[in-house]
């Protein structure tokens, strides 16, 4: 069965500083996806970035990107020039054949003004 | 992006009744949703998943007898809650993909339902 693990429960990052939220998955299928997704206070969850295993190059949106690793089963999220409105629970979560999605726990991001 | 709303928001009710929660898709058909329910401070579980004109697939642990799921149409899924207890308060929050079944497509949440069983 596969997981997803993000050993991070809380993180903080000074306004405008970069900050990387961490993501590992066990999985022994080949092709596959990987997402994060932002669930602010609200709590409407946002999809933030997505990657597909087969593709190498690395996933970027705008001031998000992430560091995927296929050999080391490593999906960590980057956040350049973090916003106030960065402020959230971010979830990796997983998806595999079944188009079920595997969540991890969460990280909580808080910035600093 | 697409929408789903979900419908209502919140809601208290008396323990002992059943309460029905309806997820829509406004602009897409949805051959497939997904039920989730997340407690406080943690992750999304996955409850079950909704295929539009058959029987909904329950999680293990899921009760189907209580937790009832109706996909009659490509736009719309119900979840009812039948008779109550306080253990059944929690947030509610289904997600639907356009496009059914394909994988890697982003999948759309709605807002959420908080229930509270008093």
């Amino acid at each position: 069965a596969q997981t997803v693990t993000q050993s991070q429960p809380e993180m903080s990052v000074q306004e405008a500083e970069t900050v990387t939220l961490s993501c590992t998955y066990d999985t022994s299928e080949s092709d596959y996806y990987l997402f994060w997704y932002k669930q602010p206070p609200s709590r409407q969850m946002i999809l933030v970035i997505r990657q597909e295993a087969y593709k190498q190059q690395n996933a970027t949106e705008n001031r998000f990107s992430v560091n995927f690793q296929k050999a080391a089963k490593s999906f960590s999220l980057k956040i350049s020039d973090s916003q106030l409105g960065d402020a959230a629970m971010y979830f990796c979560a997983y998806e595999g054949s079944n188009y079920q999605l595997i969540w991890g726990a969460g990280t909580k991001l808080i910035i600093k003004p | 992006g697409a929408v789903v709303s979900q419908h209502p928001s919140w809601v208290i009710c008396k323990s002992g009744t059943s309460v029905k929660i309806e997820c829509r898709s406004l602009d897409f058909q949805a051959t497939t949703m997904f039920w989730y329910r997340q407690f406080p401070k943690q992750s999304l579980m996955l409850m079950a998943t909704s295929n539009e004109g058959s029987k909904a697939t329950y999680e293990q642990g899921v009760e189907k007898d209580k937790f009832l799921i109706n996909h009659a149409s490509l736009t719309l899924s119900t979840l009812t809650v039948t008779s109550a207890h306080p253990e059944d308060s929690s947030f509610y929050i289904c997600s639907a993909r356009d496009g059914g079944r394909q994988t890697g497509t982003e999948a759309f949440f709605g807002q959420g339902t908080r229930l509270t069983v008093v």
